[in-house]
């Protein structure tokens, strides 16, 4: 069975400065993994996705996400956070059935 | 305008009451899903279905029934509600390739059982 582990409950980091929070995963095979944003009364909106390819893929808001498959690990960063970011992320993997599976969540708050 | 519609947003009922929360998505995606989100917790996918009359449990799929009779429509059943099942609900719907596509996420429907 796959799991999705998110080590950082909670994040803090000031306007301007980057951010990267953690992700790793146990998945059998070639894992499809996502990460998802959740702003407060909302519903998830996805950032971005890898499933192939190359190993570092750009997805909205100026967000990236790294593929380390010898770590597994699918970090998400972004170089300058702007305090419209803060909101809880979720990474997540997918089966080939659709089976999917959330990580616990990372709350990020923007210091101005 | 694409998306995934969830009706009620909120609803608030007793213990043993059965209840039916509808997710309805314009999109004609195969793949849909239904989550619970509790606090700490994350997401945990309670059902999912890759198309009409075809659908598999989750990880947390007690006390729930969902059907696919129609591609558009995805209702979560909760035939005898329990206070453990008070949590914030939220249906997905993904097109054919969704496992490697990512899940569009309704606006979620928040639960309370007294």
């Amino acid at each position: 069975a796959q799991s999705v582990t998110q080590p950082d409950i909670h994040i803090t980091v000031s306007e301007g400065a980057s951010l990267e929070l953690r992700c790793n995963y146990s998945y059998g095979a070639t894992p499809y993994l996502f990460w998802y944003v959740q702003s407060p009364g909302q519903g998830l909106q996805l950032l971005l996705k890898y499933f192939s390819g190359d190993t570092l893929v750009q997805g909205i808001k100026g967000f990236e996400a790294e593929f380390k498959r010898s770590q597994s690990s699918f970090n998400l960063r972004k170089p300058s956070v702007h305090w419209s970011d803060a909101a809880e992320y979720f990474c997540a993997v997918n089966t080939n059935a659709g089976k999917s599976t959330f990580g616990d969540g990372t709350t990020l708050t923007v210091k101005p | 305008e694409a998306q995934v519609t969830q009706n009620p947003r909120y609803l608030i009922t007793v213990t043993g009451k059965k209840l039916t929360v509808t997710c309805s998505q314009n999109m004609n995606h195969e793949y849909m899903s239904w989550y619970r989100q509790d606090p700490g917790l994350g997401l945990r996918q309670i059902y999912y279905s890759m198309n009409v009359e075809v659908t598999d449990k989750g990880d947390v799929p007690e006390g729930y029934k969902v059907s696919r009779k129609e591609k558009r429509n995805f209702p979560l059943i909760l035939e005898s509600p329990s206070p453990n099942q008070t949590s914030l609900y939220f249906c997905a719907s993904s097109p054919r390739d969704g496992p490697s596509y990512g899940y569009t996420f309704g606006s979620g429907t928040r639960l309370t059982v007294v």
